[in-house]
């Protein structure tokens, strides 16, 4: 009965090919996100969905593409992978009113691209 | 957009000192400022948060205080315990909003 999960826990692939990352909460929240923390563990946000519409997709390259089927998942398909995009991505979910603006984080996906 | 900055980026301590970390943010429409806990190969978890309506939170050994004319906030963690080393991150965001941004961490070590 995992809050927010998201699969696979570690992705390592080569420069170049296409890989995704899947989430999905069972918190009936309304907003979702993706997060990248890099190798300093900064967390910088990459997207928000609020029930699958996109609000925030800050620089990040449109090699990234997230994807919302309805507003239980929201998905990242990269293309063209590159050694910079080495990192843990992190999926989240909130609850917009106030009082429920915590966020869930999903466990992490350690991608490494060699 | 918010723009959160947070120091020290990394501090030690000795077993049952306190610690304080602090930040401060850009954008003064922020009005909720929560603190996570993330041990190493674990996600972020929220120990702590206040709302710009407080000016201060406490819950056993952790508290935060706000001082939303100065855009600054503060976690302290009294009579630290090792189990307290982690990275420790703070928050900024607006009711409402979509959007969440973070201070960079600080990685705190408590030494027994």
């Amino acid at each position: 009965d995992t809050a927010v999960s998201q699969t696979p826990k570690y992705l390592v692939t080569q420069m170049g090919n296409d890989k995704s990352i899947k989430c999905e909460q069972n918190l009936g929240h309304d907003t979702m996100y993706w997060y990248k923390q890099d190798s300093k563990k900064f967390l910088k946000i990459m997207f928000s969905y609020n029930n699958k519409e996109l609000i925030i997709n800050e620089t990040v390259p449109n090699r990234f593409s997230p994807k919302s089927p309805d507003k239980a998942h929201l998905n990242l398909h990269i293309n063209s992978l590159e050694l910079g995009d080495s990192a843990v991505y992190f999926c989240a979910s909130s609850q917009v009113p106030p009082g429920n603006e915590k966020l869930f984080f999903g466990s992490g996906t350690q991608l490494s691209v060699l | 957009g918010e723009n959160v900055e947070q120091h020290p980026s990394t501090l030690s301590v000795q077993e049952g000192d306190s610690a304080v970390i602090k930040c401060t943010y850009s954008d003064s429409a922020s009005n909720y400022f929560p603190w996570y806990k993330q041990e190493l190969g674990k996600r972020p978890q929220l120990i702590i948060d206040i709302r710009s309506n407080v000016g201060e939170k406490k819950d056993q050994r952790i508290a935060v205080t706000l001082n939303k004319t100065a855009k600054h906030f503060s976690l302290h963690i009294t009579e630290t315990q090792p189990e307290d080393s982690a990275v420790y991150f703070c928050a900024a965001s607006i009711a409402f909003g979509n959007d969440m941004r973070f201070g960079a961490g600080t990685r705190l070590t408590v030494k027994p």
